[in-house]
């Protein structure tokens, strides 16, 4: 089984709609990430979490929010969708001493 | 702010060639360098991290430097193989222990 697995894959919702995407994890570690990967802007990071109880903005956290239901939980939502909020979002992880990050398999969001 | 910048976005080589990606980031005060790979529709994996102390690491045929006085670092893949093409992500993480990266580079290896 993956260490760091995130559902949905694929999603398509229209404009306006509340969507959340999931992330969980098997490597028993404190840190979680959620990034989202536009073609030619690389990847961005909208929100991390160093503990259960420790929730931080990144880059691009606008019209987005998070929930860290458990060190090994951690969901991204769109309170309310729009189409510039089409890309490929993923969560990662890592250890309490700053290490290399583990990738979940991604999710391809469009929205309509 | 941060930057990562990797040059070339793009580059096509034939099978058995050696070559160099490149990475630069405009602030030397980093933990580490990490550099990944991403196959098309997948995540990332990790392939080497270099601490701010070191000067290098070694995994098979990749070797990765850094330069951290200069802001460089370089992957080099030996004896490049079809199944090295994938996108080259290079990142760097600072004190907030944040990873900022760059756009990647995009390596076909035709055999």
């Amino acid at each position: 089984d993956a260490d760091v697995t995130q559902t949905p894959r694929n999603r398509i919702t229209k404009t306006g709609k509340r969507i959340m995407l999931e992330c969980s994890q098997t490597k028993g570690h404190d840190r979680m990430y959620w990034y989202r990967q536009d073609p030619g802007l690389g990847l961005r990071l909208i929100y991390y979490s160093f503990d259960v109880k420790d929730i931080n903005k990144g880059e691009i956290s606008d019209g987005y929010s998070v929930s860290r239901q458990a060190q090994a939980k951690f969901s991204l939502s769109l309170e309310s969708a729009i189409p510039n909020q089409t890309a490929l979002y993923f969560c990662a992880t890592s250890a309490r001493r700053p290490e290399t990050q583990y990738f979940g398999p991604g999710t391809r969001l469009l929205v309509l | 702010k941060q930057e990562v910048t990797q040059i070339p976005a793009a580059l096509s080589v034939p099978e058995g060639e050696n070559l160099v990606l490149n990475c630069s980031f405009t602030d030397s005060a980093i933990y580490n360098l990490q550099w990944f790979r991403q196959d098309p529709g997948k995540g990332l994996t990790s392939l080497l991290l270099i601490q701010s102390s070191q000067r290098e690491q070694t995994s098979g045929r990749l070797n990765a430097s850094l330069d951290k006085s200069s802001g460089r670092s370089t992957l080099y893949i030996a004896a490049s193989q079809p199944g090295d093409s994938a996108t080259y992500l290079c990142a760097v993480q600072g004190g907030s222990e944040k990873l900022v990266f760059g756009k990647g580079t995009k390596l076909t290896v035709n055999p």
